[in-house]
């Protein structure tokens, strides 16, 4: 079955660090980009991040860039974003969604991420 | 940065065309992809490269487009068409873009 299921997700502090996963399975995670997209409870998608298959090329939306980092490991069938320098405003489902033909295709189901004291 | 704009709500009753637009000026260049996402479920891709249709999704689903504007045509709209639908699309900077978002209610 093909599949994205996220992990690691979870209540951080402002200012805190935390590192979400996704593992993936049932295609060849190699062959695609990868995403990570964004959703604060009862609002619309935001775009965070893309990372192509070796990992080389990397883009990021304005809200995360110089906070957040996307990586893979393509041994593992994983793609992680590591969050620092958390704020409230970014506590929202982050969602990994595999890239086909310049998009999001499949998702996975979310991990929350909640900001707060 | 790059905007894409929808209408926060359509609705039709049972069998009727529902349309849904999104206008951006990226999208006189860019390709489109449409998504539906149900209540506490993740989004699912319907309509990609403007009026492509993923397999599994109902032909009843369609995409178009003209100069700046995608529109979303869902033929003879069904009740468990009720979703938010969100457009979306890369920009030249290499970001991803998503509409607003439509609630389409179908009663």
């Amino acid at each position: 079955e093909v599949q994205l299921v996220e992990s690691g997700g979870g209540v951080v502090q402002p200012g805190g660090s935390l590192r979400v996963s996704c593992a993936a399975s049932g295609f060849t995670f190699t062959d695609y980009w990868m995403h990570w997209v964004r959703q604060v409870r009862g609002k619309g998608l935001e775009w965070v991040s893309r990372i192509n298959s070796d990992g080389s090329g990397i883009h990021y939306a304005d809200s995360v860039k110089g906070r957040f980092t996307i990586s893979r490991d393509n041994a593992k069938n994983t793609l992680y974003l590591e969050m620092n320098s958390l704020r409230g405003e970014d506590t929202a489902v982050y969602f990994c969604a595999r890239d086909r033909t310049t998009g999001p295709d499949l998702w996975g189901q979310g991990t929350l991420v909640t900001v707060s004291s | 940065s790059y905007e894409l704009t929808q209408p926060s709500s359509v609705s039709v009753s049972p069998g009727q065309t529902a349309r849904i637009t999104c206008s951006g000026d990226v999208l006189a260049k860019k390709y489109a992809r449409w998504f539906q996402q149900k209540p506490g479920q993740a989004p699912t891709l319907v309509i990609y490269k403007d009026s492509e249709r993923p397999s599994g999704i109902p032909e009843r689903f369609s995409g178009s487009t003209l100069g700046t504007t995608v529109t979303l045509t869902i033929s003879g709209a069904q009740v468990e068409d009720e979703a938010d639908y969100y457009c979306y699309c890369t920009a030249d900077n290499n970001q991803g873009v998503f509409g607003g978002g439509t609630t389409l209610t179908v009663l």
